[in-house]
């Protein structure tokens, strides 16, 4: 069936270091994708999209980078800070897929101080 | 985005019971999904509920066990019937509005 997977279970940065969280996804129909962060206790929170039609995309301190031709999806943290201490799970979703999202395995960032 | 208020955070309950959970939107919204994280994992969606039509559930779940209620654009409810300790579980109700998917804060449910 159609999965969006993280390579890396865990991560653990240095504070100040730039984090990169990989993402694959297997349905090549997918046109948006997006990152977000759960902290302990809190749903999670939208950190940055990124649609089919565009390769690379950044935030503050965030670029996604979109990978179509072997559907890789990454999210880039710059300088990374305590406070970014959090799970994070990527998603896709397909136009007219009654916007569902399809939710990768989720990531755990740890920074160390 | 949105702004979700969902109650309550976190209950515990006896095998058997039932809880509702109630997710309240400060804006109108056409889609609201239902998920359930279990500990450590990622969210599985359990059931899309739009106004005015019965809920749409996932594989797995079922009308049942997780009846849902949409009487407004503003307002949803997802009961967890006839509770087991499987049950266990983050709840977590979630909309979408100008193409952007906000979450509540979830609730924490610990079935004994």
């Amino acid at each position: 069936g159609e999965s969006v997977g993280l390579h890396l279970p865990t991560l653990s940065v240095q504070e100040g270091d730039n984090s990169i969280i990989n993402c694959a996804y297997s349905n090549s129909a997918s046109d948006y994708f997006i990152w977000y962060k759960q902290e302990s206790g809190k749903g999670p929170q939208f950190i940055i999209d990124i649609r089919s039609n565009m390769d690379k995309r950044q935030g503050q301190r965030v670029t996604v980078l979109l990978n179509k031709t072997v559907k890789h999806l990454s999210l880039q943290i710059a300088a990374t800070q305590p406070g970014d201490s959090a799970v994070y799970f990527c998603a896709e979703t397909e136009a007219g897929n009654n916007r569902k999202l399809i939710w990768g395995l989720g990531t755990s960032l740890a920074v160390n101080p | 985005s949105a702004v979700i208020s969902q109650k309550p955070s976190r209950d515990i309950c006896q095998r058997g019971t039932s809880l509702t959970i109630q997710c309240q939107v400060d804006s109108q919204v056409t889609m609201m999904f239902w998920y359930r994280q279990q500990p450590g994992q990622s969210l599985t969606l359990i059931a899309t509920a739009n106004q005015g039509s019965e809920a749409t559930y996932e594989s797995g779940f079922v009308i049942d066990k997780f009846p849902i209620s949409r009487p407004n654009l503003t307002f949803s409810t997802l009961t967890v019937s006839n509770m087991s300790p499987e049950d266990s579980s983050i709840y977590l109700c979630s909309v979408v509005r100008g193409g952007g998917y906000t979450f509540g804060s979830g609730t924490r449910l610990t079935v004994v």
